[in-house]
């Protein structure tokens, strides 16, 4: 199974808007509502952020959105803050019945 | 409070065998899901293996299949890996996850393993 593609970095200033893509196949992002986003910060573990493409946890701010077309999926900051600065990964459910994660991408808050 | 504390890392030589473990507490264990997730130095996430909470389903990345071996202990909350045949590029920190049907919503703080001669 080949790893989901995400951009390696993005990168946008304090109160604008970014969105991070994340391509599969039909075998994953394409055929599954099953679209996870997590946030990791150095030396930390993952924290998820978006799952089943559109849904927030609890406690995490409604500036994270998700959202997917055919085989790509996307998330969104708005009003980027400092605090955004992190590495992000996607994840899909596959029609193996297993997990694939992208490879994912570095956002920088200039 | 959900907890997952993950234990077991250390140095293993190629080829050497090591056996993760996963405690569980502040969450029905027996009914929950889980994973291990890992991620090599510098390198993005991989999941892989699941087991489900009657350890009735286990799926595995082909990237272990064979090697590793998921296993969970219900009456002592805890989620276990063992890995034989070890290499280099399994050297990774090593995640238990929670899976909430297709997401993973708790994580553990990790576990390095280094497999090095």
């Amino acid at each position: 199974q080949s790893a989901l593609t995400q951009p390696a970095s993005v990168s946008g200033s304090p109160g604008q808007s970014i969105t991070i893509s994340c391509t599969g196949t039909s075998s994953d992002v394409g055929g599954f509502n099953y679209v996870s986003w997590y946030q990791q910060r150095p030396g930390k573990a993952p924290k998820l952020m978006i799952y089943d493409v559109t849904k927030r946890p609890s406690g995490v701010s409604d500036r994270f959105s998700g959202s997917k077309s055919s085989n790509t999926a996307s998330l969104t900051i708005s009003g980027l803050q400092p605090e955004d600065e992190a590495g992000y990964y996607c994840t899909s459910y596959t029609s193996r019945s297993t997990w694939v994660f992208g490879g994912g991408t570095k956002l920088t808050v200039l | 409070e959900v907890q997952l504390v993950e234990s077991g890392g250390g140095l293993v030589q190629p080829g050497g065998s090591l056996r993760l473990s996963c405690a569980g507490s502040g969450f029905t264990f027996s009914s929950s899901n889980m994973n291990w997730v890992r991620q090599a130095p510098g390198k993005g996430l991989e999941w892989i293996s699941y087991i489900s909470g009657s350890s009735s389903s286990i799926y595995q990345a082909d990237s272990v299949k064979g090697r590793f071996t998921i296993s969970r202990d219900n009456s002592k909350n805890s989620l276990f890996l063992q890995m034989n045949s070890l290499r280099a590029e399994d050297t990774a920190v090593y995640y238990c996850a929670r899976a909430t049907l297709a997401a993973f919503d708790y994580w553990g703080q990790g576990t390095l393993v280094t497999v090095t001669s």
